[in-house]
């Protein structure tokens, strides 16, 4: 079985600050873990993915995510934010072998000018 | 190369009625995917289809939701006698293959009130 925790429902942050928004997963097979944003009222972006590979996995809009299998975590962090990265951010994990999602509640980043 | 189409974007529906959602998954993808999203909530999995197959409804309530994915024509999530518990945001995806590796690119979303 899987599942996905986010520990954070609302980080606020100053506009340019850095920003961390943390995701941990369980699972009993390989996984593929994912990071999707969503503006209001609209469907899920992509923002990257890790499927295997470099632990370090580098999105667009300037996020970047690093896969830390030893604490079974997939963070999600950007060095300086801007307004217009006010949204909902899902982290999901996949496995080898399902096609299902599975998706965190998610964390509201609120970027204050 | 459009992205998947889902409508309607909006839909309201008294208790009792009947709910019709559509989704046209992205060009070549032939494998779609339902999910909900309740108020305050993450996605949740309800049902994946290939053409004229229902792979997986593990996450689809037993009474009154059903789906299809005809041969021609949009996937449809259909909610019969719809309750106030049904409000919610249906999400569909698609991808190509199927598998776990890759991604399922959403359409925006029906967004159901039910008064």
């Amino acid at each position: 079985a899987q599942s996905v925790t986010q520990l954070d429902s609302q980080v606020p942050v100053f506009e340019e600050a850095p920003v961390e928004l943390r995701c941990n997963y369980s699972s009993s097979v390989s996984v593929y873990l994912f990071w999707y944003v969503q503006y209001p009222n609209q469907g899920l972006q992509l923002l990257l993915k890790y499927l295997s590979g470099s632990t370090l996995v580098k999105g667009i809009n300037g996020f970047e995510a690093e896969f830390n299998k030893s604490q079974t975590s997939f963070h999600l962090r950007k060095p300086s934010v801007h307004i217009s990265d006010t949204a909902e951010y899902f982290c999901a994990v996949g496995g080898k072998g399902t096609y299902k999602y599975i998706f965190g509640t998610g964390t509201r980043l609120k970027v204050l000018a | 190369n459009a992205g998947v189409m889902q409508n309607p974007r909006h839909l309201v529906r008294r208790r009792g009625q009947e709910a019709r959602l559509r989704c046209s998954p992205m060009k070549g993808h032939s494998h779609v995917y339902w999910y909900r999203q309740l108020p305050e909530e993450g996605l949740k999995f309800m049902v994946y289809l290939q053409k004229e197959n229902i792979i997986d409804e593990s996450g689809m309530p037993k009474e009154r939701f059903s789906a299809e994915f005809p041969k021609e024509g949009p996937s449809i999530l259909r909610i019969q006698q719809v309750v106030r518990g049904d409000s919610a945001a249906y999400f569909c995806a698609s991808s190509p293959l199927g598998t776990g590796e890759e991604t399922q690119y959403f359409g925006p979303g029906t967004r159901l009130l039910v008064l």
